[in-house]
């Protein structure tokens, strides 16, 4: 069964830009969550999505957003990239009908501002 | 809010050797908690997961406790090995389906 897909797995933009990452969920996993991961923060939860429907959301600015397709797939966006946005994006996903599953990550896109 | 503190933050410890990570976390209305391993460049690897309503958790050399009454979780690894070598995290959930907040890690280096 193949795990978790995240593209691209680097990326490099200048301030003011946007981008957008991509995550495929396991199959038949239904929940995709996405994580912030820095060496000042640490991991800090970002949004999840669950059928389509954001269900849970961090405290990031509106900058960052998401959406996710029928088949799973979900992608991120942040808009107008800062500086301190420069980290390791890992998503995660899940079955979806539970709380507190077990998550499955994937190997996460790193990107930097420049 | 959450807070969760792992110590320490970095271990060396000689192959064979048994060891315990800590993980401590402010609020006990938590409805589990989720140990991870990160290898350098990589994603997260869920190790254990253990209930709220659970007292222990294991898999292989891997022993998870909790006492949710005192926000406390240890990771006990016997008779390390190289291949254990990595950066271990653990992260607690809140009845909030899936949101986890996670401690900064414990780095581990395991000598042969």
């Amino acid at each position: 069964k193949a795990g978790v897909t995240q593209t691209p797995r680097y990326l490099i933009k200048t301030r003011g830009q946007q981008v957008t990452l991509s995550c495929s969920p396991i199959s038949g996993h239904r929940s995709v969550s996405w994580y912030q991961q820095t060496p000042g923060q640490g991991l800090q939860f970002l949004f999840e999505y669950f059928s389509e429907t954001q269900r849970n959301k961090g405290n990031f600015p509106g900058r960052f957003s998401g959406r996710q397709f029928s088949n799973s797939r979900s992608e991120m966006n942040v808009s107008t990239l800062e500086l301190g946005d420069s980290a390791l994006y890992l998503c995660a996903s899940s079955l979806g009908d539970g709380v507190g599953e077990k998550l499955f990550f994937g190997s996460g896109t790193q990107l930097s501002v420049l | 809010k959450q807070e969760v503190t792992q110590i320490p933050a970095a271990l060396s410890v000689p192959e064979g050797e048994n060891l315990v990570l800590n993980c401590s976390f402010t609020d006990s209305a938590i409805y589990n908690l989720q140990w991870f391993r990160q290898d350098p460049g990589k994603g997260l690897t869920s190790l254990l997961l253990i209930q709220s309503s659970q007292r222990e958790q294991t898999s292989g050399r891997l022993n998870a406790s909790l006492d949710k009454s005192s926000g406390r979780s240890t990771l006990y690894i016997a008779a390390s090995q190289p291949g254990d070598s990595a950066t271990y995290l653990c992260a607690v959930n809140g009845y909030n389906f899936n949101k986890f907040y996670f401690g900064s890690g414990t780095k581990l280096n395991v000598k042969p």
